[in-house]
């Protein structure tokens, strides 16, 4: 069965700092992967998503993300946070061939700091 | 209207009761998702609909839940027999088509079972 791990419950940075989350899944073959952002009052939003080609995929709000096969890994970075990306981050794959069954990680708490 | 619209935002229910949650997904958008949420996980995929039917209900935890969409637009989600195991966010999304992986979620119906 597939699965998403997200090490790390809750991450504090200051704004203007770097930021990864990490993201680890397991999977029998290679599966789309997909980060999403929920602010509060909001619905899930896709940030970006990496189905094949180049590995390193950008997505919008100055995200991006590196799948590492080896490491079956998808981590998301940002060169530099602002006040307003403090939400809750939830990596995801899905099967080929069906991939609106996303499974999801338990997601990542994100506080920015003034 | 703009985005996904669910209702209602809170339901709370006993022990025994019959729920229904609304859905009304983006106009067009032929493809019509149910996910749920529960306090500290990520969304777990319930069911899907292309159009009017039902084309994976592989999620559904048990015959309790049960989900329509007459018209191939809004949807209902209805339980049966509500158990304080239930009490979850459920969350509905819609997309154009099921494969391109970005569904665009509404911002959830939370339901507590007393």
């Amino acid at each position: 069965a597939q699965s998403v791990t997200q090490p790390d419950i809750h991450i504090t940075v200051s704004e203007g700092a770097s930021l990864e989350l990490r993201c680890n899944y397991s999977y029998g073959a290679t599966p789309y992967l997909f980060w999403y952002v929920q602010s509060p009052g909001q619905g899930l939003q896709l940030l970006l998503k990496y189905f094949s080609g180049d590995t390193l995929v950008q997505g919008i709000k100055g995200f991006e993300a590196e799948f590492k096969r080896s490491q079956s890994s998808f981590n998301l970075r940002k060169p530099s946070v602002h006040w307003s990306d403090a939400a809750e981050y939830f990596c995801a794959v899905g099967p080929r061939g069906s991939n609106y069954k996303l499974t999801f990680g338990k997601g990542t708490l994100l506080t920015v700091n003034p | 209207g703009a985005g996904v619209s669910q209702t209602p935002s809170n339901k709370v229910t006993e022990k025994g009761k019959y729920v229904e949650l609304r859905c009304d997904p983006i106009s067009g958008h032929t493809a019509l998702y149910w996910y749920r949420q529960s306090l500290g996980q990520g969304p777990e995929f319930l069911i899907y609909f292309q159009g009017t039917g039902a084309a994976d209900d592989s999620g559904l935890p048990n015959d309790r839940f049960f989900a329509v969409r007459p018209e191939g637009s809004v949807s209902t989600l209805k339980i049966q027999r509500t158990e304080r195991g239930d009490s979850a966010v459920y969350l509905c999304a819609s997309s154009l088509t099921s494969d391109t992986g970005e569904l665009f979620f509404g911002e959830g119906s939370r339901l507590t079972v007393l």
